[in-house]
């Protein structure tokens, strides 16, 4: 694909569900990213994939929280026993490896929780 | 650690009237810096950025931001309005190019005809 895609482009859930979340980068990039945006708020960075180095989880906000990667490709961010405060637009980007810093981002999942 | 501030939440200019979106940074070593704009609905889309090279940026749409070590600040200009550049900004920084990305909260602009 031309871009980066995530699904669902909205997903509801009930409070103590999980939900997955998938991202699908650009064919060839190596580093993809994780970040969750709250209604009128910034970016904040989840977690950070780059090639076969381990990730940086540094912006987990909790072990509900986790992701995982394939190779170089697809992403999962699963959240377990959701809470309200979980309520965002999740957003994932990816770049080349040299070029860490030209983020592509996808047009995120908008997860609600009730 | 890295941070970034954007000075003032939302800023209200006239149309064709200078632009000017504050952003200041923390590192411990020269940084790679990005602006980013978000337009209403739309997802997240590179302006300009600053990998040090030239301290004075172009980016796209007319903006341009310049890297002032001593400052420690890399502010958003633009010299005259259009109704079009009202949206989100986002700073951003980053220590090498190998490392994550930290945005700042966002400046939202709102352009008055």
């Amino acid at each position: 694909g031309a871009g980066v895609s995530q699904s669902p482009s909205n997903k509801v859930t009930e409070k103590g569900k999980d939900v997955e979340l998938r991202c699908d980068p650009i064919s060839g990039h190596t580093a993809l990213y994780w970040y969750r945006q709250r209604l009128g708020q910034g970016l904040e960075f989840l977690i950070y994939f780059q090639g076969n180095s381990a990730p940086d989880k540094s912006g987990l906000p909790s072990d509900r929280f986790s992701a995982e990667r394939t190779g170089e490709s697809v992403s999962t961010l699963t959240i377990q026993r959701t809470q309200q405060e979980d309520s965002a637009v999740y957003l994932c980007a990816s770049s080349r490896g040299d070029h860490a810093y030209e983020q592509y981002f996808g047009p995120g999942t908008r997860l609600t929780v009730t | 650690a890295q941070s970034v501030t954007q000075l003032g939440s939302h800023v209200s200019v006239s149309e064709g009237a200078l632009v000017l979106l504050r952003c200041n940074y923390s590192s411990s070593v020269p940084p790679y810096l990005f602006w980013y704009v978000q337009y209403p609905n739309q997802g997240l889309q590179l302006l300009l950025k600053y990998t040090s090279a030239a301290t004075l940026v172009k980016g796209i749409n007319g903006f341009e931001a310049e890297f002032k070590k001593s400052e420690t600040s890399f502010h958003l200009t633009k010299p005259s309005a259009h109704m079009s550049d009202a949206a989100e900004y986002f700073c951003a920084v980053m220590k090498t190019s190998y490392d994550k990305v930290i945005f700042g909260p966002g400046t939202s602009l709102s352009v008055i005809p």
